[in-house]
């Protein structure tokens, strides 16, 4: 088990463009979450999934942020129009029901919007 | 509403001094986790422990230990004999067990440095 991936590590665009990050969550798990963190803050969620279904989004995930979970396996979270103020960590973790809600982290993709 | 809060933003020590990291919660469930992660200058959140709300009993893990106490809704966190690799932002977070998204609300973090 490698634990949760994520890819790209980081990613440059120009204030406009789409990017997309890919996130694989440890084999077994059903639930993946996304958080984003700025500098100097906590993570704040933006959406969970449960196997395939997208169960809840934050009201921080604006109609540029789509997220998909296809065969309940890995995930992609697209941001469409990149605006500066998206600029930030974007964090992937899964959990499992039996391990009491300890959800596991990937190394983020940091996302700089020049 | 669920919150947590964490009021040290920076703590700067000496290596081998202890240090006490404060976290204060606030939720309206009866049943909750509270976590506390590490977050090293690589940026990668390691975790350190859970807890749920029917256990207060302390728990201490090598140079680690923490105090739950659910009359002031505290969750502390003290590392002893801090070592320069103790150096990092650590967080408190804190997950309701309504429902089934299990989202962790999240402290700003305590950046703690260790200095040789």
């Amino acid at each position: 088990d490698t634990g949760v991936s994520q890819n790209p590590r980081h990613k440059i665009t120009k204030r406009g463009q789409n990017v997309t990050f890919r996130c694989d969550p440890i084999s077994e798990h059903n639930r993946l979450y996304w958080y984003r963190q700025t500098l100097g803050q906590g993570p704040e969620f933006l959406t969970y999934f449960q196997n395939e279904a997208q169960l809840e989004k934050s009201r921080l995930l604006s109609d540029r942020f789509s997220a998909e979970r296809p065969k309940g396996s890995f995930s992609t979270l697209e941001i469409q129009r990149t605006e500066q103020g998206d600029s930030a960590m974007y964090l992937c973790a899964s959990s499992n029901l039996g391990t009491n809600n300890e959800q596991f982290f990937g190394p983020g993709t940091r996302l700089t919007v020049l | 509403a669920q919150k947590v809060t964490q009021a040290q933003t920076e703590i700067s020590v000496v290596e081998k001094e202890d240090v006490t990291l404060d976290c204060v919660y606030e939720t309206r469930d009866t049943t909750y986790y509270l976590f506390w992660y590490k977050q090293p200058p690589s940026g990668e959140l390691v975790f350190l422990i859970r807890r749920n709300s029917f256990d207060e009993q302390n728990e201490i893990s090598g140079r680690y230990s923490w105090n739950f106490q659910k009359s002031t809704s505290s969750f502390n966190f003290t590392i002893t004999a801090s070592q320069v690799v103790d150096s990092a932002v650590y967080f408190c977070a804190l997950s309701e067990n309504a429902g089934n998204n299990r989202k962790l609300i999240w402290g700003l973090g305590t950046s703690l440095a260790v200095n040789p």
